[in-house]
């Protein structure tokens, strides 16, 4: 079955400092990923998404994701965190007609 | 274009109680969702639509229905809440050509009492 582990629950950086937030997945073919961002009390937004091709991946706001299959991993990276990058982000897994959602890590960042 | 909109955004329920919530969508899209969001569990799916008339289950169902009779409604039923239903609740929908991107609404705060 698919499913998907973000393993850091909470995460605290100093802003200007870069930024790794790590997914690891279970699928049995290629599959289709995502990550999304939720700020609070916001629904969620789509940061990028892979489907195919170049495993390094670029989305808005200056992240990008990079595709490792002998790792099935897929981490989110930012060289240089903003203050309003703080929120709540998810990875999820593309199942039919539906995603599986990571359990999320919420990013704090420090002044 | 509103995007996804959902109404209300906080409800309070007493045990017992039932209500619906509302989610609509102005960008023709098939595909359209309910989720829950847990505290430290990510959010589950309730139940999806591939289109008017076209609704199935999701990962966590019981306790609710869904309805489709439009593209641009997507109800979600809560007939006899209880204090499990507590959570925030997500519509999303993605269009047929891109079903694999969600766009989502702003979710409903429940709490039921």
């Amino acid at each position: 079955a698919q499913s998907v582990t973000q393993p850091d629950i909470h995460i605290t950086v100093s802003e200007g400092a870069s930024l790794e937030l790590r997914c690891n997945y279970s699928y049995g073919a290629t599959p289709y990923l995502f990550w999304y961002v939720q700020s609070p009390g916001q629904g969620l937004q789509l940061l990028l998404k892979y489907f195919s091709g170049d495993t390094l991946v670029q989305g808005i706001k200056g992240f990008e994701a990079e595709f490792k299959r002998s790792q099935s991993s897929f981490n989110l990276r930012k060289p240089s965190v903003h203050w309003s990058d703080a929120a709540e982000y998810f990875c999820a897994v593309e199942g039919t007609y539906k995603y599986i959602f990571g359990t999320g890590t919420r990013l704090k960042v420090l002044a | 274009n509103a995007g996804v909109t959902q109404t209300p955004k906080f409800r309070i329920l007493k045990i017992g109680q039932s209500m619906t919530l509302q989610c609509a969508q102005d960008m023709n899209h098939n595909y359209m969702y309910w989720y829950r969001q847990d505290p430290g569990m990510g959010l589950k799916l309730i139940y999806y639509s591939v289109g008017a008339g076209i609704t199935d289950k999701g990962e966590v169902p019981n306790g609710y229905n869904v309805s489709r009779s439009t593209t641009e409604d997507f109800p979600l039923r809560l007939e006899l809440a209880a204090p499990s239903q507590t959570s925030v609740y997500f519509c999303a929908s993605s269009p047929r050509d891109s079903v694999y991107e969600q766009y989502f609404g702003p979710g409903t705060r429940l709490t039921v009492t």
